[in-house]
């Protein structure tokens, strides 16, 4: 079955800098990475997915990468700011498959002001 | 409504009570999931209901007993719980007419502690 590895499992940052996560994972049939994030006590929000037929997504601050032929994806974070610190999930699944979304093991980024 | 929404909060319970967990959805998702989320791990599928119907059951204990009442509607009995059950309890729901998880989206998660 799929497997997603993120590294690092912790990140610190100075506010302002950037910052990157990365996952890879082992189904080559997965096609959609979406990314959480979860504040300490919250939910899991969504905060930006990525499908498998395009590179590249942006969204403000934050944008996905995806390389498809190495199986893994990155979060990019710029211009952090210090309510970006939560743990971040990067997860993957089958669309038009099975109901199931596999999640990294997580990383707890903290922006430093 | 574009929520998931999920009672009680907190839950206190011994190992000899009943509860159930309740969660809530009306934005017309075909897929309802219950997730178990340990401290400082990732959210750990437990079920998945799709139509109303289970579909994935990921070999958890029986004292776990889901229940898919109608489209909007997902709950979770507990009865007989260890205190290693202790943790937050997250549904999710999502969309996807083509099959797959989709975009899923949480509710805000039931902190169960078992004494």
């Amino acid at each position: 079955g799929e497997n997603v590895e993120q590294h690092p499992s912790t990140l610190s940052v100075q506010e302002g800098d950037s910052a990157v996560i990365k996952c890879t994972y082992s189904d080559s049939a997965s096609n959609y990475f979406p990314w959480y994030k979860q504040e300490l006590g919250k939910r899991p929000q969504l905060i930006i997915d990525i499908r498998s037929n395009v590179g590249e997504k942006k969204d403000q601050r934050i944008a996905v990468t995806l390389n498809k032929t190495a199986k893994h994806f990155s979060l990019h974070i710029t211009e952090t700011q210090p309510e970006d610190s939560a743990v971040y999930f990067c997860a993957a699944s089958i669309e038009g498959g099975t109901d199931k979304l596999i999640f990294g093991t997580g990383t707890r980024l903290q922006v430093f002001p | 409504d574009t929520e998931v929404t999920q009672t009680p909060k907190h839950l206190v319970m011994g190992m000899t009570n009943k509860k159930s967990l309740k969660c809530e959805q009306h934005m017309g998702h075909r897929a309802m999931y219950w997730y178990k989320q340990k401290a400082k791990k990732p959210p750990e599928l437990m079920f998945v209901y799709s139509y109303e119907k289970l579909s994935i059951n990921e070999s958890v204990p029986s004292r776990f007993s889901p229940e898919c009442p109608n489209s909007s509607l997902l709950n979770l009995h507990l009865h007989a719980l260890q205190p290693e059950d202790s943790a937050l309890y997250l549904c999710a729901s999502s969309q996807d007419s083509s099959g797959g998880a989709g975009t899923q989206y949480f509710g805000p998660g039931t902190r169960l502690l078992v004494l």
